[in-house]
């Protein structure tokens, strides 16, 4: 079965530090990578996605992903946070060839200002 | 907003009660997710309904059951509610049955005292 691991369950930082949240799967096919970004009291709302092709992908809010095979991993990182980031973090995978979202268990992250 | 509607958005029950929290895709989206939220369990996705038909079963109590009908808006029946079951249920959509993205409800927050 797959799984997804965060390594980070909760990370306090600074505005104006730079972020990286990890995010390792296990699968080894193909696979869809997801951030997501949960805001206190809120729903789940996408980040951005990874299908394929450049393994560097932008999102909303200045994030961006990079999606390293070899590692199975897909990083979320930030240059310079905001204290509007503060938010749960979760990674997800799909497999192309599966219904199922897998999730991880979350990164909490609180930015001071 | 991400299109997907949910309700009620805050329900306070008994223990040994019975709710349906119900789900309104997004215009066009096939694919419905049932997914639970606790403090202790994170994530959980509970099930999927393709179009009509269950497509994927996840941690789904046997207390717990779903259905997706015509018109592809869905309902989770709870039933013999224990203190447990408190959580946020979120229900999700997608447009195609490997749900190469999906957007999350609001959820509904479930109270069990």
């Amino acid at each position: 079965a797959q799984s997804v691991s965060q390594h980070n369950h909760h990370v306090i930082l600074s505005e104006a530090a730079s972020l990286e949240l990890g995010c390792n799967y296990s699968y080894g096919g193909t696979v869809n990578l997801f951030w997501y970004v949960q805001y206190p009291g809120q729903h789940l709302q996408l980040l951005l996605k990874y299908f394929s092709g450049d393994p560097l992908v932008k999102g909303i809010k200045g994030f961006e992903a990079e999606f390293i095979k070899s590692k199975f991993s897909f990083n979320l990182r930030k240059p310079s946070v905001q204290w509007s980031d503060t938010a749960e973090y979760f990674c997800a995978v799909n497999a192309n060839t599966g219904n199922q979202f897998y999730f991880g268990t979350g990164t909490s992250l609180t930015v001071i200002p | 907003d991400s299109g997907v509607t949910q309700t009620p958005k805050h329900l306070i029950t008994a223990t040994g009660q019975r709710v349906t929290l119900r789900c309104s895709p997004r215009s066009g989206d096939l694919s419905v997710y049932w997914y639970q939220q606790s403090l202790d369990q994170g994530l959980q996705f509970l099930i999927q309904y393709y179009n009509g038909e269950e497509r994927a079963k996840g941690n789904i109590l046997e207390r717990f059951s779903a259905q997706q009908f015509p018109d592809l808006h869905s309902e989770l029946n709870l039933s013999s509610l224990e203190l447990g079951d408190s959580a946020l249920y979120f229900c999700a959509s997608s447009g195609d049955i490997l749900g190469n993205t999906i957007y999350f409800g609001e959820g509904s927050w479930l109270t069990v005292v």
